[in-house]
């Protein structure tokens, strides 16, 4: 099992470009979270999504961004019109069908860099 | 609101020396507890959870109600200890979301 799969591992975009951030869950796992890692800060929580369903966007902001995980492929994280302020490193996690108990299995991260 | 503090951005100790990285928490129900590490060049860990109650690496942590703390304790650090750690909380009962503190880089000295 080659664990949490993101990619790229770098990004870098104009300002008012289009991000879009790829995860890949361990083999078996059908939840995912993303989190976002602004310099100096920890990690905080933008989205968990199980499959083709959102279940608690509540960390997410309003505008510009969207997440989707599909039948079929890996969970996007997507950034429109990106900002300087979107700079971040961006991690994803999995865990396995049953959320209470279980273990989140992290990622290596997006570092999203926005000129 | 549901917070996690870790107050040390940086301990520094040299081998051999006790450890506590410091961690408080601010929620009202009964959370989960954890300890991540992240080691250089290396994705983050579960290192571990209050309901387990286990040691891992050496490393212990006691869940305090009274004090909402969580602090991570290792009587006798090495070097290879030296990594970023991060207290987090999860609520009890709802979607697995995991609140993280700021950090503690720790930093051990031969």
């Amino acid at each position: 099992n080659a664990g949490v799969m993101q990619n790229p591992r770098h990004l870098v975009r104009r300002r008012g470009q289009e991000a879009r951030l790829r995860c890949s869950p361990m083999k078996g796992h059908s939840h995912v979270y993303w989190y976002r890692q602004l310099p100096e800060e920890g990690l905080k929580f933008m989205v968990y999504l199980q499959k083709e369903n959102i279940i608690d966007e509540s960390g997410m902001p309003k505008e510009r961004f969207s997440a989707e995980f599909p039948k079929e492929g890996p969970s996007i994280l997507r950034i429109q019109q990106v900002v300087r302020g979107d700079s971040a490193a961006y991690f994803c996690a999995s865990s396995p069908i049953k959320t209470q108990g279980h273990e989140q299995f992290f990622g290596p991260g997006t570092r999203l860099t926005v000129l | 609101a549901q917070r996690v503090t870790q107050p040390e951005k940086l301990l520094s100790v040299f081998k051999g020396a006790p450890v506590e990285l410091k961690c408080n928490y601010s929620y009202s129900g009964s959370p989960e507890l954890f300890w991540y590490v992240q080691y250089s060049r290396q994705r983050l860990q579960l290192l571990l959870r209050h309901i387990s109650r286990e040691s891992i690496k050496g490393f212990t942590a006691d869940l305090n109600k009274g004090e909402t703390s969580f602090h991570l304790k290792k009587p006798f650090a090495q070097e290879e200890d030296s990594a970023m750690y991060y207290c987090a909380l999860r609520f009890s009962g709802n979607t697995g979301k995991l609140i993280f503190g700021q950090g503690t880089t720790l930093q051990v000295k031969p």
